[in-house]
């Protein structure tokens, strides 16, 4: 079973509205953390937000915040204001403590194309 | 800055060669991970490292291999190189700490490799 699912392959938005990105996780772990990356054209991975499963408020950075909600586990992505730069493949991953050690070992869905229209 | 950098963006290669691709990173970070990237399914984990010398399998292992000789450099090894090779490769890096989760990993550019 997959662990992270990102069930958007492609998402367009128009600029300046805000759009979210869907993910859902599965762990038996109580104690887990929560990433999102975004990806542009150039490849590198750029790290967005983090959620930690303790945390009790939602994480925000920014124009990005993230819906956390544990009991669906869900972990979804808000983007606030889209901008032209936000087009870009976005990741989300997930760090479980127990069973990923303590070596950071994350695990990643397969990830969202944004498109952001002018 | 954390800065992780590959050796080559591009790299293409024939069949059956041995390849290498390296990777740097300039915080004195303990984690150092390897993926590889393709279309539709995401990041899988290829090896990590968490020190010196040592290093664990991580999902995909199999015709790779790692070495980390030096805790900034983690080299990711394909013996002889095949087509399913051809691939998006990643390197990050992380520092553990105390808290799970807040180890974020910082990526490398990437590396292309096409095998022909």
């Amino acid at each position: 079973a997959q662990k992270i699912t990102q069930t958007q392959p492609g998402m367009f938005v128009q600029e300046k509205e805000a759009v979210t990105l869907d993910c859902t996780y599965d762990t038996s772990d109580p104690s887990y953390g929560l990433f999102w990356y975004k990806q542009p054209s150039s490849g590198e991975m750029i790290f967005l937000i983090y959620q930690g499963s303790y945390d009790q408020q939602n994480a925000t950075e920014g124009r990005y915040s993230l819906n956390f909600q544990k009991a669906r586990k869900s972990a979804n992505l808000v983007i606030s204001a889209s901008q032209l730069g936000d087009s870009a493949m976005y990741f989300c991953a997930m760090r479980e403590a127990l069973y990923g050690g303590s070596q950071g070992n994350l695990i990643f869905g397969k990830g969202t194309k944004l498109s952001v229209k002018p | 800055d954390v800065k992780v950098t590959q050796s080559s963006r591009y790299l293409v290669k024939r069949t059956g060669e041995k390849v290498f691709l390296e990777c740097v990173q300039d915080m004195d970070h303990e984690n150092m991970f390897w993926y590889r990237q393709d279309p539709g399914l995401g990041l899988r984990l290829i090896y990590f490292s968490y020190d010196v010398k040592m290093k664990e399998k991580g999902d995909i292992p199999e015709g790779y291999s790692v070495s980390r000789e030096k805790k900034e450099r983690f080299s990711l090894i394909l013996e002889s190189a095949s087509t399913n090779q051809t691939s998006m490769y990643l390197c990050a890096s992380s520092a553990p700490r105390k808290a799970v989760g807040e180890d974020e990993q910082f990526f490398g550019p990437g590396t292309r490799l096409t095998v022909l």
